[in-house]
């Protein structure tokens, strides 16, 4: 069974520009979260889809924002990027949506470096 | 979430048992426990979780405290895998998959 797919991997932009990145879930998964890695901050939460709603945000700017498909594919789209994101974006997926439901399975990141 | 706190670093010898404790002194009764670790370079991945009772699986065992304000991860036979950062996390049975990582125990395991 294939895992959590995150594209691209690796992207380079500047200042003011901005980036969507993508979050292929395992299949049959509802759940997509997103979380920014930084070496200062840590992982940190963004938002969590489920079945196509935002069931929970972070404490982030507006400038980030996620959706997600009927397929359950997930995108985050973050505008107006500054030289502080850049970060390791991390996607997560699970079955269902809250502790009782287990596991979450993370994919490999997509390293974002802004310039 | 309720916050968890883990020392900084650990180190164990490989082949020796490791003891990883995590305190979480504001749980709630909702609250599950769960353990992820993360490998250089890579996403986090899970480890194991419980709610009230010791829990064992394939990699590791979790032992939770009888007021659940403290649990240990043990993990029975380090390996050199396993040096990794491990994270113990609360997470709500209501409120969906927002995790509060904090900064986790990084576990050196020496050869």
């Amino acid at each position: 069974k294939a895992g959590v797919t995150q594209t691209p991997r690796y992207l380079i932009k500047t200042r003011g520009q901005q980036v969507t990145l993508s979050c292929s879930p395992i299949s049959g998964h509802r759940s997509v979260s997103w979380y920014q890695q930084t070496p200062g901050q840590g992982l940190q939460f963004l938002f969590e889809y489920f079945s196509e709603t935002q069931r929970n945000k972070g404490n982030f700017p507006g400038r980030f924002s996620g959706r997600q498909f009927s397929n359950s594919r997930s995108e985050m789209n973050v505008s107006t990027l500054e030289l502080g994101d850049s970060a390791l974006y991390l996607c997560a997926s699970s079955v269902g949506s809250g502790g009782r439901t287990g596991e979450l399975f993370f994919g490999e990141g997509s390293r974002l470096t802004v310039l | 979430d309720a916050k968890t706190t883990q020392p900084n670093s650990m180190e164990s010898n490989e082949e020796e048992p490791v003891h990883l404790p995590c305190n979480h002194s504001t749980i709630s009764g909702t609250d599950y426990i769960h353990w992820y670790r993360q490998l250089p370079s890579q996403g986090p991945e899970y480890v194991i979780h419980g709610l009230t009772s010791n829990v064992n699986n394939r990699m590791a065992s979790l032992a939770i405290a009888e007021d659940r304000k403290s649990s240990t991860l043990i993990l029975h036979r380090a390996t050199l895998r396993d040096a990794a950062v491990y994270y113990c996390i609360l997470r709500d049975g209501d409120t969906g998959n927002q995790f509060y990582f904090g900064t986790g125990t990084s576990l050196t395991v020496i050869p």
